[in-house]
């Protein structure tokens, strides 16, 4: 079993609908999770951080925490074709450890 | 967010050479900076973890002899790919950490990609 483990994709959304990422993980101590976004070519992008479990918003991103489930989610609102590319969960046990990262998600925004 | 810039941006050498690859935090100090190397449509992966002053930690089947790293500040860390084959043409991409206590955050580099002939 991958430490963190994603649907690798494509995703395929219409513009304008909500995309929604999963990412599990299997490291019950685990305190800290991001979400990186990587479009093809480039390298990673931080867009969210969670620590506690819920709901965290950001602009059109949202992060959802269950660490009872052990999983952490990505929703993408109003999703835009420049939105298209592939979204990396990170997990980490604690502060200065390293980041595990999961396989990507691939999302194909189509207008 | 913090910014970290890598340099070259994009190399081209002849198999056996050696290549030096830079990675700076540019506003803010990283005690540790990490290297990855990511081949296409695959995943990141680490190679090593680099701290300021003291030797790098390798991932296991990472050669150390092959890559060198060296982290002589709190801004600077290089990675050099020692007799650089076509096997290690890929993307290199180095990510420092920003200590914030719990909530360190770490930041990727624009990446380096190497092509050896």
């Amino acid at each position: 079993q991958k430490e963190v483990e994603q649907n690798s994709g494509p995703l395929s959304v219409p513009e304008g609908a909500i995309a929604s990422l999963n990412c599990t993980y299997s490291d019950r101590v685990s305190q800290s999770f991001f979400w990186y976004r990587q479009y093809s070519g480039k390298s990673p992008e931080l867009i969210m951080s969670i620590y506690s479990n819920g709901d965290k918003e950001d602009g059109r991103f949202t992060a959802q925490l269950n660490k009872a489930s052990q999983y952490v989610s990505l929703l993408i609102r109003d999703s835009q074709p420049s939105d298209s590319a592939t979204y990396l969960c990170a997990v980490r046990r604690a502060a200065g450890n390293k980041l595990t990262f999961g396989g990507g998600t691939r999302v194909l925004v189509k207008p | 967010g913090a910014v970290v810039s890598q340099h070259p941006s994009r190399v081209i050498c002849k198999s056996g050479t050696s290549v030096k690859i830079e990675c700076r935090s540019l506003d803010f100090q990283a005690t540790t900076m990490f290297w990855y190397r990511q081949f296409p449509k695959q995943s990141l992966m680490l190679m090593a973890t680099s701290n300021e002053g003291s030797k790098a930690t390798y991932e296991q089947g990472v050669e150390k002899d092959k890559f060198l790293i060296n982290h002589a500040s709190l801004t600077l860390s290089t990675l050099t790919v020692t007799s650089a084959h076509p096997e290690d043409s890929s993307f290199y991409i180095c990510s420092a950490r920003a200590p914030r206590g719990l909530q360190e955050t770490q930041y990727f580099g624009p990446g380096t990609r190497l092509l050896v002939l």
